[in-house]
């Protein structure tokens, strides 16, 4: 069975400050990786996603995210963060299927 | 590009009583999925159509909840009868192909948030 865990539920974070999202995984086989936004009372909307090559994956709004096979994570961070992206954060894993499997969430606040 | 609509986009019932959800994907997109989502947590996949074909209902609460899309296209959830553990926001996401190696994600509707009193 695919599982996913984002360690923290809550991160604030002061404008223009970095910030790292973390997200680990367990599978038994290869999995394409995500992170996806969701505004409040929107649905969620991908910011990016890791399938094959590089390990260090570029998304919208200036985030990025590294795959590291040995430690099963696959970390968001962003250098400097903006009012507007506080919002709740989500990694996913895919199987080679087709299944998604959804962390619980990280709610990201961004203090002025 | 339309996005993936979904209607209502909110529903208030007492628990015992039907609903049902409504789903139009982005024009072509092949595969649909619904997801519940609890307050707190992720989307949990319920269901998953490939065309008019389910690939993948083993989360789905079958003694309540059904699910189809006669045409390949659009897709109704239905709940009956409602509980109170039901209360949640139902999204309806849609991609272009069923393989997550394609350049094709999921692309979300707003989600209907459901309470059940």
């Amino acid at each position: 069975a695919q599982s996913v865990t984002q360690l923290d539920s809550q991160v604030p974070v002061f404008e223009e400050a970095p910030v790292e999202l973390r997200c680990n995984y367990s599978s038994s086989v290869s999995v394409y990786l995500f992170w996806y936004v969701q505004y409040p009372n929107q649905g969620l909307q991908l910011l990016l996603k890791y399938l094959s090559g590089s390990t260090l994956v570029k998304g919208i709004n200036g985030f990025e995210a590294e795959f590291n096979k040995s430690q099963t994570s696959f970390h968001l961070r962003k250098p400097s963060v903006h009012i507007s992206d506080t919002a709740e954060y989500f990694c996913a894993v895919s199987l080679t299927g087709n299944q998604f499997y959804f962390g619980t969430g990280t709610s990201l606040t961004v203090i002025p | 590009e339309a996005g993936v609509a979904q209607s209502p986009r909110y529903k208030i019932i007492e628990k015992r009583q039907s609903v049902a959800f409504w789903c139009n994907p982005i024009s072509g997109h092949a595969t649909l999925y619904w997801y519940q989502q609890i307050l707190g947590q992720g989307p949990k996949l319920l269901i998953q159509f490939q065309n008019n074909g389910v690939v993948d209902d083993s989360q789905l609460p079958k003694d309540r909840f059904s699910a189809e899309r006669l045409k390949g296209v659009d897709s109704t959830l239905k709940i009956q009868p409602a509980k109170l553990e039901d209360s949640a926001v139902y999204l309806c996401a849609s991609s272009l192909t069923s393989v997550a190696r394609d350049n094709s994600p999921l692309h979300f509707g707003n989600g209907t948030r459901l309470t059940v009193t």
